[in-house]
């Protein structure tokens, strides 16, 4: 059972434009969320996150929106770099869950130079 | 500092064999978690440890099981591989457990044959 969700696989964008990665979940009880990026051959690094007393988090290029009512989260990378093209996991993670965090499966971001 | 090392690499077994996967954390990290990454699944949470107890379990079968030694160091056990147990599995340390201070390492690609 999947709790979080991440509906595209892939996605390009060209160099300098906006990439908006989504993620949805199933689990109101989610209080916590974070984005990784992955390259090849290496582990997920920590990109950015969210806790669900606010809507919006920012860290330089990045920017994550969280809509609690409609259990979306999004990340925004603005402008996107040939550098950003790899793969974003959203997670998230409730108090009552301990530290057990829950992945989606992830999406594929292309940035065309 | 040292990253998160995660022996072997690469790791090829046949049905029915078992594997141990070994995970050094950040000196200092005392939460070591265990997650699995298949094509389609993300990353499913196999378990953590915390200052040599399991403090938390995914829904994986009994066959995988792990440990946490006094150095914080950590093994994962795979017993009677099944073909389905192909996949990265990707350790992360973190001072307390918490996600956003997961640093993960490059991962175990373990094939079953």
């Amino acid at each position: 059972d999947q709790q979080v969700k991440q509906n595209s696989p892939s996605l390009s964008v060209q160099e300098g434009r906006i990439s908006i990665l989504n993620c949805d979940y199933t689990n109101s009880m989610f209080d916590y969320f974070l984005w990784y990026k992955k390259y090849p051959a290496e582990g997920p690094t920590f990109l950015i996150s969210i806790s669900s007393i606010k809507d919006k988090n920012e860290d330089g290029r990045f920017t994550v929106f969280l809509n609690k009512s409609a259990k979306h989260l999004s990340l925004h990378i603005v402008p996107s770099q040939p550098g950003d093209s790899a793969v974003y996991f959203c997670a998230a993670s409730a108090r009552d869950t301990g530290n057990q965090f829950y992945f989606g499966t992830g999406t594929s971001l292309t940035v065309i130079p | 500092k040292a990253g998160v090392t995660q022996t072997p690499r690469y790791l090829i077994k046949t049905r029915g064999q078992q594997v141990t996967l070994s995970c050094s954390p950040i000196s200092g990290h005392r939460s070591v978690s265990w997650y699995q990454q298949t094509p389609g699944q993300g990353l499913q949470f196999l378990f953590e440890y915390f200052s040599e107890t399991q403090r938390n379990k995914g829904n994986f079968p009994g066959r995988f099981s792990g440990r946490q030694f006094s150095n914080s160091r950590s093994e994962m056990n795979v017993s009677t591989l099944e073909l389905g147990d192909s996949a990265l599995y990707l350790c992360a340390s973190s001072i307390s457990g918490t996600g956003y201070g997961y640093t993960f390492g490059s991962g175990t690609r373990l094939t079953v044959v």
